[in-house]
């Protein structure tokens, strides 16, 4: 089965490092999504890519946060300098375009202290 | 804009018995609508899709969705729970930029 693969699972940070998230989307998918979980505003839609092309980023705090794919097999998302709101788990998802459904990564579990 | 809704945070049900999940939705034009559940540490695994064609939709481990134009609604349906089934639920629709849009999520607890 062909998974979208996060990376790290679990990140523990303290207030003001970097943090960068890292996801390989399925081969063949052109299309990238991150979310944000957390218990007081469920799934939050972060960034958006087609193509390795930013679609939508209105989502996502700009002061601080950037995301990027350098190419097609890797999509970044980093956080800098990190804040303890920042703790979340956050979800990267690939599909093709107009060809539902999205595909879910296990997610990186960030906590910033 | 497009917007789902699903109205219960929680959901309780005895093992073997029919569950239902709600949800509404809000959109402009046609809905292309979804399903996903949630298990603990985990990501979001897709259960089924209504695009177009039959309101009752089939999908993953026994889930059907009934489509219901008139009502809004997509709601998830089981006919026999399992003590398996527990999880977070969550609603989707994607809008006119293939963005999902999703729900708060419904957990699911089925008791033996």
């Amino acid at each position: 089965d062909a998974r979208v693969t996060q990376t790290p699972r679990h990140k523990v940070t303290e207030m003001g490092q970097e943090v960068t998230m890292r996801c390989q989307p399925i081969l063949g998918h052109n299309t990238v999504f991150w979310y944000r979980q957390t218990m007081m505003q469920g799934l939050e839609l972060l960034a958006y890519f087609r193509n390795r092309a930013p679609l939508d980023d209105s989502g996502m705090p700009k002061d601080r946060f950037s995301a990027e794919m350098p190419d097609a097999t890797l999509a970044t998302l980093k956080i800098q300098p990190s804040e303890p709101r920042d703790s979340a788990v956050y979800f990267c998802a690939s599909g093709r375009d107009r060809a539902p459904p999205l595909h879910f990564g296990n997610g990186t579990r960030l906590t910033v202290t | 804009a497009q917007s789902v809704a699903q109205p219960e945070d929680q959901v309780n049900v005895a093992e073997g018995n029919p569950l239902t999940v709600k949800c509404t939705y809000s959109v402009s034009g046609n809905p292309y609508l979804f399903w996903y559940v949630q298990y603990p540490n985990r990501g979001l695994q897709f259960l089924l899709k209504y695009i177009t064609g039959d309101n009752l939709v089939k999908g993953s481990y026994g889930f059907e969705a009934e489509f219901n134009k008139s009502q809004t609604s997509f709601h998830l349906k089981k006919p026999s729970a399992l003590v398996s089934d527990s999880a977070l639920y969550f609603c989707a629709v994607r809008d006119n930029t293939d963005k999902l849009i999703f729900g708060t999520g419904t957990r699911l607890q089925v008791f033996p």
